[in-house]
Order: structure tokens, then C-alpha cells, then sequence
């Protein structure tokens, strides 16, 4: 088992810039997060995903950035333009449904916007 | 306001000696709490977390209702712990949502 699959793993990208993060999650998860980790923070949630649906964004910034799960499996992450202040490391997370259940991280996409 | 607060950027002990990563939360009511952890070059992970009342990797961690903490404890420190370590809430009408601190360093030399 992959555990969860993030790509690219580093990106660099000039500002005003679009960029798009992948995540693949363990087999069987129905629920998919995303996270940004600011340097020297600890990660928040952008969004959370129950099967396809988006069920908290609450934090996601929707006038720059979407995410897509289309089909309940692999979701997508999209910044578009990027800003300076976007730099971070992206983490998609997944977990089975239900509120006890354990989070399982991927490596992370770190992003720099020159 | 900060909801989950981890007062030490980094802390360094020397290898055998005791180690308490401290972790405060503002929540009133009947949160979880979880230590994760992440090593160099590894991906973030889960240690432990309250409910269990178990030890992992020699760790334990209490929650004190009454000064809203949960701090991380080992009796002896060893290398090997060395990495990041992350102090996370979930409130009961979160759903699966987790609040992250910021994180503490620990350094253990030799």
C-alpha cells in the first residue's frame, strides 16, 4: 500500500501563475482533505470531502483557489493566479468516513511562488 | 484566537533525559486530542491520541480538563524522536475536522 499519493512534489511558479495539485487516496476512503502548512505553522484545513461532495470549504479562499473530486476517488487542488503569500506545503489527507476515524497524510506538495 | 497552542518552537534534551512537548487548547467543551508526528523526510502521522490512554514509542500524553492541556511526555529521550510534533484538536461538532498548533521542534543529542 502507496498510502496517499500527492504529485507534483515540488513546484515553482511565477506569480499570477496557475497550478494545480493531484492527490490519489488510500484505497477505500471515502473522506479526502486538503491542508496548507504555512512555514513554521501547522497545517489548516482548506477543504473536506465526504465521497465527491465538498462538505466544509469554509477555509478555502474561493476567489483564487477550487478543488474537484469528480468521481469520489483522486481530487484535484487549483490555484489560479497564484500569489507570493501562496507559498506553502500542500497535504492532501484521507480517512473512512465517520468522526473517530484516523487522518493519513500524504507527502506534501511544497510550493514557491517567485 | 489561537484555538491549539504549543508554546516552544524547538526544545533540545540530550539523549536519557526527560522531554515534555507541551500542548494547550481554549475549548470549552469535550474535545479530542491527538499528537502527530513527523520525522525527517517522512510524511506526518498520527502517535497518539487521548481516548486511547496508550503509551507509543515510550510517549504518553494526559488530558487535563482543568488546565485545558495535553501535553507529550517521555522519560528518556532517545535520537530517534527527533522531529516536528503537532498537537491537534477535534471539537465534537467538527465532524473529522482537526485544529493543528504550530508545531514544536524536538532535538535530542547525543
Amino acid at each position: 500500500e502507496a498510502g496517499v499519493v500527492q504529485s507534483p512534489r515540488y513546484k515553482i511558479i511565477e506569480k499570477k501563475q496557475p497550478v494545480a495539485f493531484w492527490c490519489n487516496p488510500i484505497s477505500g476512503h471515502n473522506t479526502l482533505y486538503w491542508y496548507r502548512q504555512n512555514l513554521g505553522q501547522g497545517p489548516e484545513l482548506l477543504i473536506r470531502y465526504e465521497n465527491e461532495e465538498a462538505v466544509d470549504d469554509s477555509q478555502l479562499p474561493k476567489d483564487r483557489f477550487s478543488a474537484e473530486r469528480l468521481k469520489g476517488v483522486d481530487s484535484t487542488l487549483k490555484i489560479q493566479p497564484a500569489e507570493l503569500g501562496d507559498s506553502a506545503v500542500y497535504l492532501c489527507a484521507s480517512s473512512f468516513s465517520g468522526r473517530g476515524e484516523t487522518q493519513y497524510f500524504g507527502p506534501g506538495t511544497r510550493l514557491l511562488v517567485l | 484566537a489561537q484555538r491549539v497552542t504549543q508554546p516552544e518552537k524547538l526544545l533540545s534534551v540530550f539523549k536519557g533525559a526527560p522531554v515534555e512537548l507541551k500542548c494547550n487548547y481554549s475549548y470549552s467543551g469535550s474535545p479530542e486530542l491527538f499528537w502527530y508526528v513527523q520525522y525527517s523526510r517522512q510524511r506526518l502521522q498520527l502517535l497518539l491520541r487521548h481516548i486511547s490512554r496508550e503509551s507509543i514509542k515510550g510517549f504518553t500524553a494526559d488530558l487535563n480538563k482543568g488546565e485545558t492541556s495535553f501535553h507529550l511526555k517521555k522519560p528518556f529521550a532517545q535520537e530517534e524522536d527527533s522531529a516536528m510534533y503537532y498537537c491537534a484538536e477535534r471539537r465534537e461538532n467538527a465532524g473529522n475536522m482537526l485544529t493543528f498548533g504550530g508545531g514544536t521542534r524536538l532535538m535530542v543529542k547525543p
